[in-house]
């Protein structure tokens, strides 16, 4: 069974402070998906970023970046400088590569940006 | 545009009236699916399709009945809608490449079962 866990529930930053959004995994499959969602407070799921198992490198993009560790099974998103625009709910999500392609979601951390 | 669109985006209904929640997308995705987001819970899949007339359960497809007689539409049909079923139901769509693609959600529906 595919397990998604991400600890922290609520994080409260000020702007333009470093945040990272802790995601740990469980799978049996050697290969692999895991997937950042962000759900803003207009409640649209917008998709940040696919990774799969056999691809660690470490991924920027702008002020946003991803680190996968498959020795700890982690794939943690860290935000720079972060703004009030980033204040969301973020989903970590894991994939086989079976035919049903479905997402299993961590419970999601809610981020607040303060002024 | 590229888009997957639900209808209603908000529905109050009571127990027992059936309803139907469409999904469209214009993507040509072969894969569709519907899932429910409950606080504390994340989201959930409730049913998918790889594909026109293939349909399969999801985790928690009780009380749920999907069907897809088109590549575009996939609607989601509670026939005897409970209190339970209250939730945000979105459905997604992608390709189907070989392994997971990015799936595209809808804007989600909003539902309130009294």
């Amino acid at each position: 069974a595919q397990k998604v866990t991400q600890a922290q529930t609520e994080i409260s930053v000020v702007e333009k402070e470093d945040v990272t959004l802790d995601c740990v995994y469980e799978t049996r499959d050697t290969t692999y998906y895991l997937f950042w969602y962000k759900q803003p407070p207009s409640g649209e799921l917008v998709f940040l970023i696919r990774r799969n198992s056999f691809d660690e490198q470490n991924e920027i993009s702008g002020r946003y970046s991803w680190n996968f560790q498959k020795s700890t099974s982690s794939f943690n998103f860290t935000i720079t400088a972060s703004q009030v625009v980033d204040s969301a709910v973020y989903f970590c999500a894991l994939s086989g590569s079976g035919a049903n392609s479905k997402l299993t979601f961590g419970k999601g951390i809610t981020l607040s940006v303060r002024p | 545009e590229a888009q997957v669109t639900q209808n209603p985006r908000y529905l109050i209904t009571v127990t027992g009236k059936k309803l139907t929640v469409t999904c469209s997308q214009n993507m040509n995705h072969e894969y569709m699916s519907w899932y429910r987001q409950d606080p504390g819970l994340g989201l959930r899949q409730i049913y998918y399709s790889m594909n026109v007339e293939v349909t399969d359960k999801g985790d928690v497809p009780e009380g749920y009945k999907v069907s897809r007689k088109e590549k575009r539409n996939f609607p989601l049909i509670l026939e005897s809608p409970s209190p339970n079923q209250t939730s945000l139901y979105f459905c997604a769509s992608s390709l189907i490449t070989g392994g997971p693609d990015e799936q595209f959600f809808g804007p989600g529906t909003r539902l309130t079962v009294l």
